[in-house]
């Protein structure tokens, strides 16, 4: 069984810029969460979804952020326009009860 | 709020040491506990859990026991091996809201294992 991927694994953009980041969970898992770890800090949530509703988004930073899940299938976290203080490692979980969470690899995103 | 501390790293260790990585929670009610680890280059994994109290999750030779009374999921192995060196992230979910809840981790302790 394939496993939670993310993509890209990195990233670097400039300031200003948008980036959207990918993650696929595993296959049947209607729970998809997005994490990120800043600066070598506690990993911190940012939302959750089931299926393609949003369930908790009280961890997203502010508006510059947007989560979709289209068709309760993968998910995109796009940052738009980025900032220097959105660098981190964000990563994607899925799960299909909700209690014990897969990761995937991350993704590091680099904003200069 | 929910929350996770751990001990700060980073922790290094020669080869068959024992490990201790501390870690005490603040919550309501009754959270399960997890530990995952991040290798060099890879993504988190999870190690081991414990869903109620006295509960000793166990995997790798690692072990974690669940104590409610001092709100503890301390981090042990009795010798570590080279390839133990990672990151350890200590981790609650609140178990009874009938939904399913987001994690709270601690900051990670990173462990450096030496020959």
């Amino acid at each position: 069984e394939a496993g939670v991927t993310q993509f890209p694994s990195h990233s670097v953009i400039e300031k200003g810029q948008t980036v959207t980041l990918r993650c696929d969970p595993i296959s049947g898992h209607d729970n998809l969460y997005w994490y990120r770890r800043v600066m070598g800090k506690e990993i911190k949530f940012l939302l959750h979804f089931v299926k393609e509703s949003k369930q908790d988004e009280s961890g997203m930073p502010n508006n510059r952020f947007l989560a979709e899940r289209t068709g309760g299938t993968y998910s995109t976290l796009k940052v738009q326009p980025a900032e220097l203080e959105d660098s981190g490692v964000y990563f994607c979980a899925s799960s299909p009860t909700g209690h014990t969470q897969y990761f995937g690899p991350g993704t590091r995103l680099t904003v200069l | 709020g929910d929350s996770v501390t751990q001990m700060e790293g980073p922790v290094t260790l020669s080869e068959e040491a024992f490990l201790t990585i501390n870690c005490t929670y603040t919550a309501t009610g009754y959270p399960s506990l997890f530990w995952y680890v991040q290798y060099p280059g890879e993504g988190l994994q999870l190690l081991l859990k414990a869903t109620k109290a006295d509960d000793k999750g166990s995997n790798k030779g690692f072990e974690a026991t669940y104590r409610k009374e001092t709100t503890s999921f301390h981090l042990e192995k009795g010798s570590v091996q080279v390839s133990d060196s990672a990151v350890y992230f200590c981790a609650l979910i609140q178990a009874n809201t009938g939904t399913a809840s987001k994690l709270t981790f601690g900051t990670g302790t990173r462990l450096q294992v030496t020959l």
